[in-house]
């Protein structure tokens, strides 16, 4: 089974802080992909890499930058928190053409106060 | 404007009844279709899939349906359970390999014993 992992379930941060969110899988896949999740909007999604130290933007990357030095790990990165960043975030790999079966890890709820 | 539309956006059902959820979409060119279920605090997890040229598809007590020339899926549930309770996400990915995938704001739905 395909197993992805988010390092922080919960997470509590100040206004202006550095964040780091963290995701590992074990499925050797090129794709992995940052989401978040908000009441009637849906996913969205902020970045997308299809290789080490390759990443494209999303639909909505201001504010978040991203980096994938090895293949099994994603990173997302706010530079500096801010309460409209309070969310939760989904981390997904694969995505393989033609079904692009997204594999989705347990979520990170972000709170920043 | 959301190229993927669900309804409705919540619903209750009494444990044991049947219950229907819908997905319209405009994504074109289209690839497939997938539902996700995703529990409370959890990532979703794919439930079926289906290509242009399916149109039904069961797993378990969920099937889902297809209509591509109408550009419509449902996904009923039989014999509700209490573990049914969650949200359903209607996902269509477009035929190209950009890896983008199109997610519906999803229909929460909840069991009552």
């Amino acid at each position: 089974d395909v197993k992805v992992t988010q390092s922080s379930r919960y997470l509590v941060k100040r206004t202006g802080e550095k964040v780091f969110l963290e995701c590992v899988q074990d499925m050797d896949h090129e794709n992995m992909f940052w989401y978040r999740q908000d009441p009637g909007l849906g996913l969205r999604l902020i970045y997308f890499s299809y290789d080490v130290k390759m990443k494209e933007k999303g639909d909505i990357p201001e504010g978040y930058s991203v980096s994938r030095e090895k293949k099994e790990r994603f990173s997302l990165i706010l530079e500096s928190a801010s309460t409209n960043q309070t969310s939760m975030y989904l981390c997904a790999s694969g995505g393989d053409y033609p079904y692009n079966e997204q594999f989705f890890g347990p979520g990170t709820r972000l709170t920043v106060l | 404007k959301n190229q993927v539309e669900q309804s409705p956006q919540s619903l209750i059902i009494l444990e044991g009844k049947n219950c229907t959820l819908q997905c319209n979409y405009t994504v074109s060119p289209f690839s497939n279709l997938r539902w996700y279920k995703q529990d409370t605090g959890r990532g979703p997890v794919s439930l079926t899939i289906m290509t242009f040229s399916e149109n039904t598809k069961s797993n378990g007590r969920y099937t889902a349906t297809l209509d591509a020339d109408t550009k419509q899926s449902s996904l009923h549930i039989t014999a509700s359970q209490l573990s049914d309770s969650a949200s359903y996400i209607c996902v269509v990915s477009r035929r190209s390999n950009d890896y983008k995938l199109s997610f519906g704001a999803g229909t929460t739905v909840t069991v009552r014993a």
